[in-house]
């Protein structure tokens, strides 16, 4: 079964800092993987989608991941992190059947921005 | 216009209380979800429907009855909850496709009393 693990519950950056969200995915499969964001008392918003087409994929608010199958990786990553970047960050694989997908989430990590 | 549309946003109520989750798109989404996240957890499966047929019922109690009356509405009926389902609920929605991405809504939070 595809499953995803995320290293660190929490991760703590200084404003302006490199920030680095781990996550290493068991697959027999090409998966399909996804990074979301949820702030607080709110829901889940997309960050970015790997599906094979490019091994380096662009999310929004300058967020980029790296699929690295050597590594079974997919780390979640920013130049320069902003206090607004403050949030828990899921990464998760896709199970596709006909007609939906689901998703299996890994058990989040919790990004802290400090001044 | 990119919004699945979740009411209400907040939701208190009794064990013996009879209510209903919202869930709205009009992305032309043939596959909606239900989602229940406890907090500092992440969310867990408990139905999908695609084409308005329920797919996917993750053994979720019966007290729990999901309902999809169209392609752009899904709905969540709740009776005789148990204090241990209080929770974030989320709804989602995807296109029918292998691998789409799933669009949330913002969630209701329930609290049980």
């Amino acid at each position: 079964a595809q499953s995803v693990t995320q290293l660190g519950s929490h991760v703590s950056v200084s404003e302006g800092a490199l920030v680095l969200l781990r996550c290493n995915y068991s697959s027999s499969v090409p998966p399909y993987l996804f990074w979301y964001v949820q702030y607080p008392n709110q829901g889940l918003q997309l960050l970015l989608k790997y599906t094979s087409a490019a091994t380096l994929v662009k999310g929004i608010n300058g967020f980029e991941a790296e699929f690295k199958k050597s590594e079974t990786s997919f780390h979640l990553t920013k130049p320069s992190a902003h206090m607004s970047d403050a949030a828990e960050y899921f990464c998760a694989v896709s199970h596709p059947f006909v007609g939906y997908s689901t998703l299996t989430f890994g058990k989040g990590t919790m990004l802290l921005v400090s001044p | 216009d990119t919004e699945v549309t979740q009411t209400p946003k907040h939701l208190v109520m009794g064990m013996t209380n009879k209510k209903s989750l919202k869930c709205e798109q009009h992305m032309g989404h043939r596959a909606m979800y239900w989602y229940k996240q406890k907090a500092k957890k992440p969310p867990e499966l408990m139905f999908v429907y695609s084409y308005e047929k329920l797919s996917i019922n993750e053994s979720v109690p019966s007290r729990f009855s999901p309902e999809c009356p169209n392609s752009s509405l899904l709905n969540l009926h709740l009776h005789a909850l148990q204090p241990e389902d209080s929770a974030l609920y989320l709804c989602a929605s995807s296109g029918a496709g292998g691998g789409e991405k799933l669009f949330f809504g913002s969630g209701t939070q329930l609290s049980v009393l």
